[in-house]
């Protein structure tokens, strides 16, 4: 079993949408969660950035974590085609980890006019 | 801020020969950088952590002696792929984190996309 997984989709939603991604993940160690956007053939740019349960909003985009059912989701509103690439779910564990991050698979999104 | 940068962006070479890719944060000092390589449609998979100063941690099946990772200073790593083979293709990316034994996130670079042939 893997530590995180990420539904890899493809994703397609009509431009206006509200767009829902998930990670689910199994190490309890995991204490740091981030969201990462990636263009294709570009490196990922980092989104959103949370260490607690419950939600963190930036813009049109909403973080939510929930770590007793260790389930973490992304919300994006009034998507935009601009928003269509790789959306990669990564997780930190606290402690002397280094900073070694783990990703889920990446989601694949588009979002047509 | 926290812009990093990678060189070249893409290069291709006959197999058998050693590429040298850069990575560079600009306006920060990175006590730590990390080294990833993503096949196509995959996620990325760490290959080694690089403090400065000191020898690089490679993750399980990663070989050492084929992907060289020097960091001399705060501001630069290298990797250096050496005797590159087909297989060896794909894209690399670098991250970098300003502090040492924390929990900030780390910034990536743009990617490097190595083609062998």
């Amino acid at each position: 079993q893997k530590e995180v997984e990420q539904d890899p989709g493809p994703l397609s939603v009509p431009e206006g949408a509200i767009v829902s991604l998930n990670c689910t993940y199994s190490n309890s160690a995991f204490q740091y969660f981030m969201w990462y956007r990636q263009y294709s053939r570009k490196g990922p740019e980092l989104l959103m950035y949370t260490y607690s349960s419950g939600n963190k909003e930036d813009g049109r985009f909403t973080a939510q974590v929930d770590k007793s059912s260790k389930y973490i989701s992304l919300f994006i509103r009034d998507s935009q085609p601009s928003d269509s690439a790789t959306y990669l779910c990564a997780m930190l564990a606290g402690g002397t980890s280094y900073g070694k991050l783990t990703f889920g698979q990446g989601t694949i999104l588009t979002v047509h006019p | 801020g926290a812009v990093v940068s990678q060189h070249p962006s893409r290069v291709i070479c006959k197999s058998g020969t050693s590429v040298k890719i850069e990575c560079r944060s600009l306006d920060f000092q990175a006590t730590t950088m990390f080294w990833y390589r993503q096949f196509p449609k995959q996620s990325l998979m760490l290959m080694a952590t690089s403090n400065e100063g000191s020898k690089a941690t490679y993750e399980q099946g990663v070989e050492k002696d084929k992907f060289l990772i020097n960091h001399a200073s705060l501001t630069l790593s290298t990797l250096t792929v050496t005797s590159a083979h087909p297989e060896d293709s794909s894209f690399y990316i670098c991250s970098a984190r300003p502090q040492r034994y924390s929990t900030d996130t780390q910034y990536f670079g743009p990617g490097t996309r190595l083609t062998v042939l």
